[in-house]
């Protein structure tokens, strides 16, 4: 059973840069058919993509977070990252990573999240 | 906003069915699959619906989807408490390439 899991500072400072890990386990991140995805969701709104990765490094961004996010992949240790540079308040939000069966295809494993504060 | 259009909210009495739509364009719905996901406060979304129809494993046939042009549309039937939940849609967008949810329904059974 493929398993994700979410790691990362809970606190982060307004203007510095939001880090976090997931972590896979029961499968391989390496394997050609699936890219990997980060997802959050602010308190009381919806969910919003932020962007994903393929084993190759290929990405996709969300457009109107591109210029802030960077999404990377580390074979050897099973896991990908997120970087969201100049936070702000409005980063506020539970973070998600999930794993997606090709471009087009519907997220079929979810983290569990974990929620980032952005506060001084 | 959302690039996918759903209705905030949707009710209905225990046992009734009730249907979400979902309203995108062509370079989303039109061209390419939709997905439909169920959201409980606190745990991870759960995906109920994929390539506009099918369900996954351990998902019961009380839950349906459909598609047709721009517009998706999710099917519950014999309604339960416990579908008591955040509905979302989900397309990639080849013009974005991107991919796009909607805002989410609040499915009420009472």
């Amino acid at each position: 059973q493929l398993q994700l899991q979410e790691s990362g500072p809970g606190l982060v400072r307004p203007s510095e840069t939001l880090s976090l890990t997931c972590a896979v386990s029961g499968g391989s991140i390496s394997s050609s058919s699936y890219f990997w995805d980060w997802i959050r969701q602010p308190p009381g709104k919806g969910l919003e993509w932020i962007g994903t990765i393929y084993y190759s490094g290929n990405t996709y961004y969300n457009p109107s977070l591109k210029s802030r996010v960077t999404v990377s992949v580390d074979t050897s240790k099973n896991q990908f990252s997120l970087r969201l540079t100049s936070v702000t308040a409005a980063d506020t939000a539970v973070y998600y990573c999930a794993r997606r069966a090709g471009v087009p295809a519907a997220i079929d494993y979810w983290g569990q999240g974990t929620l980032v504060t952005v506060s001084s | 906003q959302s690039v996918l259009t759903q209705p905030p909210s949707v009710s209905a009495a225990p046992g009734q069915k009730v249907t979400i739509s979902c309203s995108g364009s062509s370079s989303n719905i039109r061209k390419n699959y939709v997905s439909w996901y169920q959201h409980l406060p606190g745990t991870a979304p759960k995906l109920l619906i994929y390539e506009n129809n099918k369900r996954p494993s351990g998902i019961p046939d009380r839950f349906s989807g459909s598609k047709s042009g721009t517009s998706a549309t999710l099917g519950i039937t014999g309604l339960q408490t416990g579908d008591e939940a955040d509905y979302y849609c989900g397309a990639w967008d080849s013009s974005l390439s991107a991919v796009v949810f909607g805002g989410g329904t609040k499915l009420t059974v009472v």
